[in-house]
């Protein structure tokens, strides 16, 4: 599994934008890029996912570079309950279903100021 | 939301009992996982399956036992519980789209 590497922790505004990185250096040319979070006392839930081109949905975007060796994921509007630890995850996936079998790492812990 | 339901949600056990967690969807997705959940570790996988009967290990598997004998249960045993296995664990349905849903977590103590 490829390996990860995210800050420990950020901090936004609220209603400002948030960038949030991840590196992924030994990722494989058939793993995608998925992005979870985690709210408070909460399971996972998925952000959002990609393989070589930006990703866009009503959560956020995801922009891949060029290499695919770093992702990062924007909020374009942080509000208080984006607030929450951000994972990202790259995982073989296959378009005709084979599983994804997340590994999740630390993450980033997200702090929204009011 | 999706429908996946883990029971019990809240369960206190003492060492050496056999305990068994449940995980329940409706949504007929082939794969299914159980990770646990650690202060300073984050989420691991313990075993996931991808289909009934199929199922293989993930990093932290030992002292956990699975089985999945139809499509919309999959069971976590732990054969003799020790205080280490006190965790959040939680269950996560997937059709192999790339977008999985997780369950609510249960959360174990083992006195």
């Amino acid at each position: 599994d490829a390996k990860t590497t995210q800050p420990n922790s950020m901090e936004s505004n609220e209603e400002e934008p948030v960038h949030l990185p991840c590196n992924h250096s030994t990722i494989s040319g058939t793993d995608y890029i998925h992005w979870y979070r985690q709210l408070p006392s909460q399971g996972p839930e998925y952000v959002i996912h990609g393989l070589t081109s930006n990703v866009n949905n009503r959560m956020a975007s995801l922009a891949i570079a060029e290499d695919r060796k770093s992702s990062t994921l924007i909020l374009h509007r942080a509000t208080l309950r984006d607030a929450a630890v951000y994972y990202c995850i790259p995982s073989y996936h296959l378009l005709t279903g084979a599983n994804s079998k997340l590994t999740f790492g630390k993450g980033i812990t997200l702090s929204v100021r009011p | 939301d999706a429908g996946i339901t883990q029971s019990p949600r809240h369960k206190v056990t003492e060492t050496g009992t056999p305990v068994t967690l449940r995980c329940h969807q409706t949504e007929n997705h082939r794969y299914m996982y159980w990770y646990r959940q650690d202060p300073g570790h984050g989420l691991r996988l313990i075993h996931y399956s991808y289909g009934v009967k199929d199922t293989d290990k993930g990093e932290v598997s030992d002292g956990y036992s699975v089985s999945r004998s139809k499509t919309e249960d999959f069971l976590l045993t732990l054969e003799s519980a020790t205080s280490s296995q006190t965790s959040v664990y939680f269950c996560a349905i997937e059709e192999g789209g790339g977008e999985a849903f997780f369950g609510q977590g249960t959360r174990l103590t083992v006195v």
